[in-house]
């Protein structure tokens, strides 16, 4: 398996709090993702980063910032918690952009939002 | 944008039968196409992929797939259900080029039940 990890694992939090959720790499994968999973949409991708300091939006990017300030680290930051925001959260890790290589995931953040 | 479409949600299938989990895609051009295994509680496996090699590709734990540019289809198989196959199951999809993993795409899911 790869070496991700995701913290925390779970978390009950209140509408209108900030939350970041971290997720930990030891495979020095330069490409890193934020993915959320809801029944009935698949898994649909929040932002990117393409290494350090690098990072992009992705379908479902409103109400998230990321940072990666190092390699083996991507930040998720919910800066003011909705209760659309409840959902399992993903990250994902691959060595290059090329669209046939693999994506491998952790093993996701459940975060409810009351 | 391409897209997948798994037809069926939920699929439920006898202990020893044949399992076949549908998967549809909308591209001008054929893609690259995936399955991925979600067990519960867990992060998404990789099953196996399709990038323009072979048609038909093998991937772990006695699943197969086979391209179809004709149907437009990715559908997973594998000839004698296990117990321990019963995951929910992801088709996903990336445009045909050197770049664009950011474009993996999914589909909604099939959960796959195994009756003893």
């Amino acid at each position: 398996d790869a070496g991700i990890t995701q913290s925390p694992r779970h978390k009950v939090t209140e509408t209108g709090t900030p939350v970041t959720l971290r997720c930990h790499q030891t495979e020095n994968h330069r490409y890193m993702y934020w993915y959320r999973q809801d029944p009935g949409h698949g898994l649909r991708l929040i932002h990117y980063s393409y290494g350090v300091k690098d990072t992009d939006k992705g379908e479902v990017s409103d109400g998230y910032s990321v940072s990666r300030s190092k390699t083996e680290d991507f930040l998720l930051t919910l800066e003011s918690a909705t209760s659309s925001q409840t959902s399992v959260y993903f990250c994902a890790i691959s060595e290059s952009q090329l669209a046939g290589d693999t994506q491998y995931f952790g093993p996701g953040t459940r975060l409810t939002v009351l | 944008a391409q897209s997948v479409t798994q037809l069926g949600s939920h699929v439920s299938v006898s202990e020893g039968a044949l399992v076949l989990l549908r998967c549809n895609y909308s591209s001008s051009v054929p893609p690259y196409l995936f399955w991925y295994v979600q067990y519960p509680n867990q992060g998404l496996q990789l099953l196996l992929k399709y990038t323009s090699a072979a048609t038909l590709v093998k991937g772990i734990n006695g699943f197969e797939a086979e391209f179809k540019k004709s149907e437009t289809s990715f559908h997973l198989t594998k000839p004698s259900a296990h117990m321990s196959d019963a995951a929910e199951y992801f088709c996903a999809v990336t445009p045909l080029s050197n770049f664009g993993n950011e474009k993996l795409t999914f589909g909604t899911g099939t959960r796959l039940t195994i009756i003893p």
